[in-house]
């Protein structure tokens, strides 16, 4: 059974078109996260909500930006992609800042 | 910066044990040691934690020395499925702790 749901699995876009990366989750978690993974590197954190508290890492551009409308969804929006942001992008939920649990990811593509 | 050093790859043969090291000279006494795996292009997996005590799971267990300086993940009868990106996290969940994930350990079980 699917837990924390990411759709789609494969996004392509245009450079400078802006795009949105959907997250769902099954697990009633009062916290959301969002990841960028690039080719060969390390998960890294763009920021994530605790309820409805939104938390920007320190570096995270400000091209992203992220919505969370209810518990169970969680958006991740690119305003304007660059070929520099192709990456895969992975959700994670978690009660409160226990264990994280990952989506299947969506790998983001841009033309 | 990631607080734990692990070896950038190991091979195990299939139906043998996986022992699986990790170095974090640093812990704090409230940080836990997390255990993570990324099979290629899906999003990272939980594994198992622990703070003092051994652990385990269905999946692994995680031997902690009594110093906390190092610990090491057990993949009882490893499979070709367990091929795969470990990836050793020491974190907090006292409070806000980012979950970051370093190189990790690239293993890859032959037949």
């Amino acid at each position: 059974d699917a837990m924390v749901i990411q759709n789609p699995r494969y996004q392509v876009t245009q450079f400078g078109k802006p795009v949105t990366l959907s997250c769902s989750q099954t697990l009633n978690h009062n916290v959301m996260y969002w990841y960028q993974q690039k080719s060969s590197q390390a998960p890294k954190l763009l920021f994530h909500y605790y309820d409805k508290d939104f938390n920007n890492e320190a570096d995270t551009p400000d091209n992203f930006q992220s919505r969370r409308p209810n518990t169970s969804f969680c958006f991740l929006d690119i305003r304007s992609p660059g070929l520099g942001d192709a990456a895969m992008y992975l959700c994670a939920t978690g009660e409160g800042y226990e264990t994280q649990y990952f989506g299947p990811g969506t790998r983001l593509l841009v033309l | 910066d990631a607080k734990t050093t692990q070896p950038p790859s190991m091979d195990c043969a299939e139906g043998r044990a996986a022992n699986l090291p990790c170095n974090h000279s640093t812990i704090s006494g409230n940080e836990y040691v997390y255990w993570y795996r990324q099979i290629h292009s899906q999003g990272p997996q939980y594994i198992i934690h622990g703070l003092k005590n051994n652990e385990t799971n269905e999946m692994a267990s995680l031997i902690i020395t009594e110093d906390r300086k190092s610990s090491t993940l057990i993949l009882p009868h490893a499979t070709l499925r367990d091929t795969a990106v470990y990836y050793c996290i020491v974190w907090t969940t006292d409070s806000w702790g980012k979950l970051q994930f370093g190189a990790g350990t690239q293993v890859v079980v032959t037949p």
